[in-house]
């Protein structure tokens, strides 16, 4: 079975630029969430759906940061305009009830 | 006060040695708890989950003090291979809320 998911693996961009990670949660299953991961912070859940539905955004950073999920097989995190400081390793993961199913993450760098 | 606190280590330990990390979390109506490893560069992946009794899995043990809101990991024998950043996990509300610990890193050497 396909596991959940990851695209781009890694992202270089400029600040000020828009990036958009997306990700492609296992099938059936019915949350999904988006984490980042620096060495300062360790783990960040940034926000989190059920059933399409965002359920948590209280993790997203700034009003630069938006995330979506039109449908079951699909989430998508923007960040508008980037800067530096998002730098990060960006993960999503997925559940039906627990535990979670992480993705290989994106790697991304904003210079 | 975060939800999960962990020693981050470094923790370096020769082959064959056991090895213990102890996590504690402030959230009483805490229901599942796991542990994940994850290596350098790489996504957090399930090691185990932690039941009320205790449960092991071939040179894993793994605790839950409900008493005193801390979860442990034994490592017996260690391998070079068990070499990673070792992360609880404590579940609030089923299927929801995951808080993660920051991670111990563990090194074994040869």
């Amino acid at each position: 079975d396909a596991g959940v998911i990851q695209s781009p693996r890694h992202e270089v961009t400029e600040m000020g630029q828009e990036v958009t990670l997306r990700c492609k949660p296992i099938s059936g299953h019915d949350y999904l969430f988006w984490y980042r991961q620096t060495m300062m912070r360790g783990l960040e859940l940034l926000i989190y759906f059920n059933n399409n539905v965002p359920i948590d955004d209280s993790g997203m950073p700034e009003d630069r940061f938006s995330a979506k999920m039109p449908n079951a097989s699909f989430s998508t995190l923007k960040i508008q305009p980037s800067e530096p400081r998002d730098s990060a390793v960006y993960f999503c993961a997925s559940s039906r009830g627990q535990p979670q199913h992480f993705g290989d993450g994106t790697r991304l760098s904003i210079l | 006060r975060k939800e999960v606190e962990q020693d981050p280590g470094p923790f370096n330990v020769p082959e064959g040695a056991t090895v213990a990390f102890n996590c504690t979390y402030s959230n009483s109506a805490s229901q599942s708890f796991f542990w994940y490893r994850q290596d350098c560069r790489k996504e957090p992946k399930l090691l185990m989950s932690v039941y009320s009794s205790g449960n092991e899995d071939g040179r894993f043990t793994a605790q839950l003090n409900r008493a005193s809101q801390y979860i442990s990991l034994l490592i017996r024998d260690s391998k070079l291979s068990d070499s990673a950043t070792y992360l609880c996990v404590v579940n609030i509300i089923n299927g929801n809320q995951f808080y993660f610990g920051t991670g111990t890193s563990l090194t074994v050497i040869p």
